[in-house]
């Protein structure tokens, strides 16, 4: 069993939609990390949060840490959003980071 | 100009040749990663570096070794390549968060193939 999981591992939606991206983890945790991969292959760091909520423009990401869960939402998506999304925990145990496996994301027009 | 640099882009090499790819960061930070990324598996750590004379095995280091020139400079090496190092590698860079944790800051990746 992977440490990290992600849910789903593909996930097609309609220019529009509301999006969510689902992440569970099985370790101790100081942080967790959603990251964005494009096509290009170039990764960009999204959110970093150890608790509650955050938000950047059409991007939420939550965690509940007793749950051991935390998702990504996308509103209003766009074609744009179309990339792989990567879920990865900073373990209290050690400095590294501990990465899902991702979720590649299509948003048709 | 990018924060953070990796050279080549793109390589195609032969089994047996030795390869480097070199990262260069401008951001500062003290902390420099080397992954690998296949498809179907996340990210995988080969090499990491907290700071110059600071040098520490990932979880795939085998068939790999890295040297931190600089702060700013930090190199991965095959010494001799075998086909199954035909993957993506990304250079990373991190520096300590007040929580903690590290954000990353990463390359634009590059992609070898060994035939």
């Amino acid at each position: 069993k992977n440490e990290v999981e992600q849910s789903p591992q593909n996930l097609t939606a309609q220019e529009g939609e509301f999006i969510t991206i689902n992440c569970s983890y099985s370790v101790g945790i100081s942080a967790l990390h959603w990251l964005q991969q494009h096509p290009g292959g170039g990764i960009v760091s999204l959110f970093m949060l150890s608790s509650g909520k955050k938000k950047h423009g059409r991007l939420i990401a939550t965690i509940n840490i007793q749950e051991k869960h935390s998702s990504l939402h996308i509103t209003a998506s766009h074609p744009r959003d179309s990339a792989v999304y990567i879920c990865a925990v900073s373990e209290t145990s050690g400095s590294r980071l501990t990465f899902g496996e991702g979720t590649q994301l299509t948003v048709n027009p | 100009d990018a924060d953070v640099t990796q050279t080549p882009r793109n390589r195609i090499t032969k089994t047996g040749k030795r390869i480097m790819l070199e990262c260069s960061q401008t951001k500062g930070h003290d902390r420099m990663y080397w992954y690998r990324q296949d498809p179907g598996l996340g990210l995988r750590l080969i090499y990491y570096s907290f700071d110059v004379k600071d040098i520490n095995k990932g979880e795939i280091s085998d068939g790999y070794s890295v040297s931190r020139q600089a702060q700013a400079k930090f190199s991965l090496s095959l010494e001799s390549a075998i086909p199954n190092q035909t993957a993506l590698y990304f250079c990373a860079t991190s520096d300590r968060g007040s929580s903690g944790a590290n954000v990353l800051t990463f390359g634009a990746g590059s992609r070898l193939t060994v035939l």
